[in-house]
């Protein structure tokens, strides 16, 4: 089974430049989360689909970042402008239920140095 | 305060020794605990997942869950190098818009010394 494909894996922009991030969950997972993880600490949620709706977006910071799922599968997400704080490493992740953190499986990142 | 708490380390443990790592959740509602490690440069993987009180054990790993004092803990027996890595406790909980969603710790980083 593959696993959850991100790209680009590294990218290093300057501040007040643009990203964008794709995500292709594992094939039939219904719910895609995209994750922050700044060095040192745990993955924070930034939005979660289910099919192609937005479930939950409370900690996406709205006036910078935007994230779309069309189709229900593969997802964007982007950032514009970028901050320095925005230097972290962006996970996507994908699961078959509505939620069942054993079934949320995590591709390898997309690295994002602000400069 | 935080709603998951782990000593972020780092912790070293010897060679063939048990590493035990906590966790503190602040949602009295939360059903399911989870255990993620993670190397350096790499995404989380899922190692341990427990739902009721007491412990569940998986080959060199024991997951312990006290629910009353909102306490989750993971055991890890007969410490080995490849151990080494960031471990993440993730607690379920429902958020205000009624979807289920994963809070992470901060993780603690274990190093084992041959």
């Amino acid at each position: 089974e593959a696993g959850v494909a991100q790209s680009p894996r590294y990218k290093i922009i300057e501040k007040r430049q643009s990203v964008a991030f794709w995500c292709n969950p594992i094939s039939g997972h219904a719910t895609l989360y995209w994750y922050q993880q700044i060095l040192g600490q745990g993955p924070k949620l930034l939005i979660q689909f289910q099919n192609n709706g937005v479930v939950d977006d409370s900690q996406l910071p709205k006036d910078r970042f935007s994230a779309e799922r069309l189709k229900g599968v593969d997802s964007t997400l982007k950032i514009q402008p970028a901050k320095l704080e925005d230097s972290a490493v962006y996970l996507c992740a994908s699961s078959s239920l509505a939620f069942t953190g054993n079934t949320i499986y995590f591709g390898e990142g997309s690295w994002l140095t602000v400069v | 305060q935080k709603e998951v708490e782990q000593n972020s380390g780092p912790l070293s443990v010897p060679e063939g020794a048990i590493a035990s790592l906590n966790c503190t959740y602040s949602d009295r509602g939360s059903q399911s605990f989870f255990w993620y490690r993670q190397y350096s440069g790499k995404s989380p993987e899922l190692i341990m997942f427990i739902y009721s009180n007491g412990d569940k054990e998986d080959g060199r790993f024991t997951a312990q869950l006290n629910k009353a004092s909102q306490y989750v803990s993971l055991l890890i027996r007969d410490s080995q190098p490849s151990d080494s890595a960031t471990y993440l406790c993730a607690v379920e909980i429902i958020s205000n818009f009624g979807n289920e969603k994963l809070t992470f710790g901060t993780g603690t980083r274990l190093t084992i010394i041959p």
